[in-house]
């Protein structure tokens, strides 16, 4: 039961250069979401799919790129890397609708810009 | 001001004190409510969540004033499996996203 698995764990970007974050969830959530999380930040959201085939903005879209390519897969791409994107990314999955929701996460991505 | 705001931290203690979290939000309109446990470099897991009659798990006991708009986690006897950073987590209604406090750190000392 793998959970949510997200690929790479870790990364070193160069400015200017673009990178995809994979998301894949095998929990049938109807709802994904990406966040970084920044030192005395706390986790903050990206972008989230409440289902497929939908996308919003969170507290800090700027610079990022999404696409939920079917219910299991959320991709979250950076198409020109600045050093203020350094950070941990996290992406989650939930079932939006259950009365005891819970968000499940996949291990993190660690992301060096320089 | 930030919509969920925790104690700074860190909190240092020795093992068997009781320690206490507390977490103020800012949205009145705020349904639901959770304490996540996040170990170093790691990714944030449930811990528990928070009901307006307060709950029990073991050594954990979170509590809800929704009038004063504020969480809290009691954590007795502490381990020094304990040690993690515990994170506020408030939601809207069903279909509105969580929304994360910056966490409390937490070192239980031998």
């Amino acid at each position: 039961n793998a959970g949510v698995t997200q690929t790479p764990k870790f990364q070193v970007l160069k400015t200017g250069q673009s990178m995809t974050l994979q998301c894949a969830q095998d929990m049938n959530h109807n709802s994904m979401y990406w966040y970084r999380q920044d030192p005395g930040m706390g986790l903050r959201l990206i972008y989230y799919s409440a289902s497929e085939g939908t996308t919003d903005k969170g507290e800090v879209p700027n610079g990022y790129n999404v696409s939920r390519l079917n219910k299991r897969e959320f991709s979250l791409r950076l198409e020109s890397a600045a050093p203020s994107q350094t950070s941990v990314y996290f992406c989650a999955s939930s079932e939006l609708w259950e009365s005891n929701e819970k968000l499940f996460f996949g291990s993190g991505t660690q992301l060096s810009v320089l | 001001r930030k919509e969920v705001e925790q104690d700074p931290g860190p909190f240092n203690v020795p093992e068997g004190a009781t320690v206490a979290f507390n977490c103020t939000y800012s949205n009145s309109a705020s349904q639901s409510f959770f304490w996540y446990r996040q170990d170093c470099r790691k990714e944030p897991k449930l811990l528990m969540s928070v009901y307006s009659s307060g709950n029990e798990d073991g050594r954990f006991t979170a509590q809800l004033n929704r009038a004063s708009q504020y969480i809290s986690l009691l954590i007795r006897d502490s381990k020094l499996s304990d040690s993690a950073t515990y994170l506020c987590v408030v939601r809207g209604n069903y279909g509105q996203n969580f929304v994360f406090g910056p966490g409390t750190r937490l070192s239980v000392l031998p």
